[in-house]
C-alpha cells in the first residue's frame, strides 16, 4: 500500500464548479498537511497547510483533515480556468526539517 | 513576496561529469531541502538540512550527493558523477517551521 494515494485525473469541470480533490494515507504519524498547485514544469507552489484535523479557510479554497479516516480534502470554489494545474498533496510526521511525502498529484482542468 | 530562487533554470551534462545545482532559500527561514522529480513521477524527497548539518535524508541520497551551505545565503546540490537516471526536475525548498516553499526547479538532463 503506497503512503499516499491520490487519484491522478484528468479531472475536467465547467468554469464556476465546485471542485473536490482528496488524499488518503497510510501512515498515522502523519500530523502536518499541504496542498501545492504545480503548473507543468514549475516548482510546486504552496496553497494551503494544516496541522491535524479540521478545515481551514482561504479565499476559495478549504482544506480539511480527517485524521481518523486518514482522509484529506481540497475544495476550490468558484473554480476559474487558470485553476488548471495539477494538485498534490503533500505531508509530514513532525514540523521544521521534516521531508514531505507527496501525492502524485490530480490534474484538474476546468473549461469555459 | 520573498522567494526561493534556483540556478540554473537548465543543466544539460554528460554522464559521469559532476554538477552543482544553486538555490538561494527565503532569507529569514531555517530549514531547506532538496527534492527531485522524474518526469511524470511524484515529487520525491532527498535531504533536509538544519544548522549547517543534514537532518534527515533518504535512501535516493547516496554518496555521490552531497549539499553545502557555503554562505549565509546559498544552499548547494552536488552530484558527484552523474548518472542517466540523475534526469529530473531538482527543487530547493525551504521553510521556517513545517510549511514548505519550493523554488522553480533546475531541470538536470544527463546525456
Amino acid at each position: 500500500q503506497k503512503e499516499v494515494e491520490q487519484d491522478p485525473g484528468p479531472l475536467s469541470v465547467p468554469e464556476g464548479a465546485i471542485v473536490s480533490l482528496n488524499c488518503t494515507y497510510s501512515n498515522s504519524a502523519f500530523q502536518y498537511f499541504m496542498w501545492y498547485r504545480q503548473y507543468s514544469r514549475k516548482g510546486p507552489e504552496l496553497l494551503m497547510y494544516t496541522y491535524s484535523s479540521g478545515n481551514k479557510e482561504d479565499g476559495r479554497f478549504t482544506a480539511q483533515v480527517d485524521k481518523s479516516s486518514k482522509y484529506i480534502s481540497l475544495f476550490i470554489r468558484d473554480s476559474q480556468p487558470s485553476d488548471s494545474a495539477t494538485y498534490l498533496c503533500a505531508m509530514s510526521a513532525a514540523g521544521g526539517g521534516n521531508k514531505l511525502t507527496f501525492g502524485t498529484g490530480t490534474q484538474l482542468k476546468v473549461e469555459l | 513576496e520573498p522567494e526561493v530562487t534556483q540556478t540554473p533554470s537548465h543543466q544539460v551534462t554528460q554522464m559521469g561529469q559532476e554538477v552543482i545545482l544553486r538555490c538561494v532559500p527565503i532569507s529569514n527561514h531555517l530549514y531547506f531541502y532538496w527534492y527531485r522529480q522524474i518526469l511524470g513521477q511524484k515529487v520525491e524527497f532527498l535531504v533536509s538540512f538544519y544548522n549547517n548539518e543534514i537532518s534527515e535524508k533518504s535512501e535516493i541520497f547516496d554518496d555521490q550527493f552531497s549539499v553545502e551551505r557555503p554562505d549565509g545565503s546559498n544552499f548547494t546540490l552536488k552530484i558527484r558523477s552523474t548518472k542517466l537516471e540523475d534526469s529530473a526536475m531538482y527543487f530547493c525548498a525551504s521553510s521556517r517551521a513545517y510549511e514548505q516553499y519550493f523554488g522553480p526547479g533546475t531541470r538536470l538532463t544527463v546525456t
